[in-house]
């Protein structure tokens, strides 16, 4: 199986601030990759896939990068709705597997 | 509106079997390959398994912990997705949700959610 790992766990970040998280694979997984924003009690929601390509209706102020086994999430400028736990889900092989997640909370 | 509707979860006993429904609306969902993910209270997001659409198969995978005990699957007349899960263990606890991906197999819809709580 591939392994998925994030840095960092958690960040303590203000509004306005630029956020970057990072996601390691295992092995190769090309630009099979996903992130996803889940807050308390919700579902998860995708942001982006392909490793850099915008969900639609999500904000700009979201990207992507990277491909092979390095990849970051980007949140250009923090906005109070953006505090929440961030996943990245690998999406080359079976099964698929999520990193263990970072939560992005207020400083 | 484009909607996945989870239901079914419980209290159930370990060795106990629960039957999970995810009702879809909005979309063509004969042709979605859909998911079970599962998220156990406070922990991570863990893939379960998945089923394609008959037109490609209608062939289903399953993650390790849970292969030989869940079966996943369809109704494309009623637009709704199963999960039978047998042989229930307590770390099989979670909200267990349903979600289709997308072409680049990004997981796009997701629904509410169902809590599963396997406990004597």
């Amino acid at each position: 199986d591939i392994q998925m790992t994030q840095s960092p766990s958690s960040v303590s970040a203000s509004v306005g601030d630029r956020v970057t998280i990072t996601c390691r694979a295992s092995q190769g997984i090309s630009s099979w990759l996903a992130w996803y924003q889940q807050k308390p009690g919700k579902a998860p929601k995708l942001l982006i896939y392909a490793a850099s390509r915008l969900q639609s209706g999500v904000p700009s102020r979201f990207s992507g990068s990277g491909s092979g086994t390095d990849f970051t999430l980007t949140i250009s400028s923090l906005q109070p709705e953006d505090f929440a736990t961030y996943y990245c889900q690998q999406a080359n092989s079976f099964p698929f597997t999520f990193g263990p997640g970072t939560k992005v909370d207020i400083k | 509106e484009v909607q996945l509707v989870e239901s079914g979860g419980g209290l159930v006993k370990p060795g106990g079997s629960l039957r999970l429904s995810c009702a879809a609306s909005g979309f063509t969902f004969s042709n979605a390959w859909m998911s079970w993910v599962r998220q156990a209270p406070g922990k991570g997001l863990e893939w379960v398994g998945r089923i394609k659409s008959k037109t490609d198969g209608g062939t289903t995978d399953y993650a390790a912990p849970v292969k030989g005990r869940f079966t996943i699957s369809r109704d494309d007349s009623k637009n709704t997705l199963f999960l039978q899960m047998n042989s229930l263990k307590t770390e099989d606890t979670a909200v267990y949700y349903c979600t289709t991906r997308n072409s680049w197999y990004a997981f796009d819809i997701w629904g509410q959610g169902t809590m599963v709580t396997v406990s004597s």
